[in-house]
């Protein structure tokens, strides 16, 4: 979607964090999404913030939420490759369907 | 429990031909929504359905219509392909759209279309 913006490659050494970044444009976004891809599958949630929140951590994910800046980003620590995939950014539009972002593709070496 | 599912996985048209993309989902949800996903795209809304009989336009509706044939079944037709439609379609469902309540929406595992 046009109005959500990732960078559209990253690659990570096994066993460093993994931080892929996002920006939105709609500051009435309710919540935000990271969604999860890997090849040949659908879509699988990974995580979400609701939108009066700062950070949210669950297990080796962490979401920052800088809502100010309409910046989100998706820190994954010690990255393993089963990280390796594609990683959406979505924010929840104001009739609450969801607008993604192209993707970062994240592939980590050994 | 199934989840979401879509038929078939892989599909190769020509220029022309229709056909139609099947969705299904087990979970008692309330709606569906229809995808294409395009490289450096993301995924763009097509139509989905709030509800049981309703359905409505998504960001990229045109060269598409869509049934709601029940709460379970949600398909997607393509009367005329043409090549710019060679695309992935993805089909998901939600609890229900509700003003202000998180809206996780489950995936299926994709269709696969070229148009020659």
């Amino acid at each position: 979607g046009e109005d959500v913006e990732q960078s559209l490659f990253l690659s990570v050494r096994e066993g460093d964090s993994s931080v892929i970044n996002c920006t939105y444009t709609d500051s009435s976004s309710t919540y935000l999404y990271w969604y999860k891809q890997e090849p040949g599958a659908g879509l699988q949630l990974l995580t979400y913030i609701f939108s009066n929140m700062d950070m949210k951590q669950d297990q080796r994910l962490t979401v920052l939420l800088n809502k100010k800046d309409k910046h989100l980003s998706l820190r994954i620590a010690d990255t393993q490759t089963g990280d390796s995939a594609i990683y959406f950014c979505a924010e929840s539009s104001p009739d609450y369907k969801l607008s993604f972002g192209a993707g970062t593709t994240v592939t980590v070496r050994a | 429990n199934a989840g979401v599912t879509q038929t078939p996985k892989f599909q190769v048209l020509k220029t022309g031909q229709s056909m139609t993309l099947q969705c299904a989902q087990d979970m008692n949800h309330n709606s569906m929504y229809w995808y294409r996903q395009d490289p450096g795209m993301g995924l763009r809304l097509i139509y989905y359905s709030a509800s049981e009989g309703t359905t409505d336009k998504g960001e990229v509706p045109n060269g598409y219509n869509v049934s709601r044939l029940n709460k379970r079944e949600f398909s997607l037709r393509l009367e005329s392909a043409a090549p710019s439609q060679t695309s992935v379609y993805f089909c998901a469902s939600s609890e229900g759209i509700r003003a202000g309540r998180r809206e996780t929406q489950y995936f299926g595992p994709g269709t696969r279309l070229l148009v020659l």
